[in-house]
């Protein structure tokens, strides 16, 4: 199947400082991903929509000045998380959309702790 | 709205039993329905699909029939394995370039020996 990277799958930063986690579709282009955030034994919380060459679509509750996303590429998507705080500790979750498959692929996911 | 419901859990099995999860939605229009698995620390794996009504999706043992009627779409599989120890999500999405998934909250399963 289609596969969606993820980089990087771990990092640990102070608080104040930027992080920018890295989507990648390998081998098929995405017009469209999507920037997820899990919480402990939860399901998915969509933030945002990411369109290639458009602004991102964010879900309502989402800062979009906190949460900057970037879809350069039919292949690369980036979320930064700006100025993080301790409560933005979570696992973040990217995926791509696979038009001729019609399916959804995710990445293996990012865990971020904010110290 | 656009809306999935399954069983919380946890579900706990013995190895080789039959496993069932109950997925019911509600969608206005003719969603496309999925079943994701995370196994623990990763992100999410496509585990099996259906598109229309009456549809059976199935991978690695696992099966689920696309029922219109009942509007359900739940996972079974007849002898599961440790292996099969994970959370899985039941979502449904609808036709269109940039529709969303939108994903039931989750069922864990742990399979003990």
């Amino acid at each position: 199947g289609a596969v969606v990277s993820q980089h990087p799958s771990r990092v640990i930063c102070k608080s104040g400082t930027s992080v920018k986690i890295e989507c990648r579709s390998l081998d098929f282009q995405a017009t469209t991903m999507f920037w997820y955030r899990q919480f402990p034994k939860q399901s998915l919380m969509l933030m945002a929509t990411s369109n290639e060459g458009s602004k991102a679509t964010y879900e309502q509750g989402v800062e979009k000045d906190k949460f900057l996303i970037n879809h350069a590429s039919l292949t690369l998507s980036t979320l930064t998380v700006t100025s993080a705080h301790p409560e933005d500790s979570s696992f973040y979750i990217c995926s791509a959309w696979d038009r001729t498959q019609e399916t959804q692929y995710f990445g293996p996911g990012t865990r971020l702790l904010v110290l | 709205g656009n809306s999935v419901t399954q069983m919380e859990g946890p579900v706990t099995l013995s190895e080789e039993a039959f496993l069932t999860i109950n997925c019911t939605y509600t969608a206005t229009g003719y969603p496309s329905l999925f079943w994701y698995v995370q196994y623990p620390g990763e992100g999410l794996q496509l585990l099996l699909k259906a598109t229309k009504a009456d549809d059976k999706g199935s991978n690695k043992g696992f099966e689920a029939t696309y029922r219109k009627e009942t509007t359900s779409f739940h996972l079974e599989k007849g002898s599961v394995q440790v292996s099969d120890s994970a959370v899985y999500f039941c979502a449904l999405r609808l036709p269109g370039g940039y529709q969303k998934v939108t994903f039931g909250i989750g069922t864990k399963l742990q399979v003990i020996p």
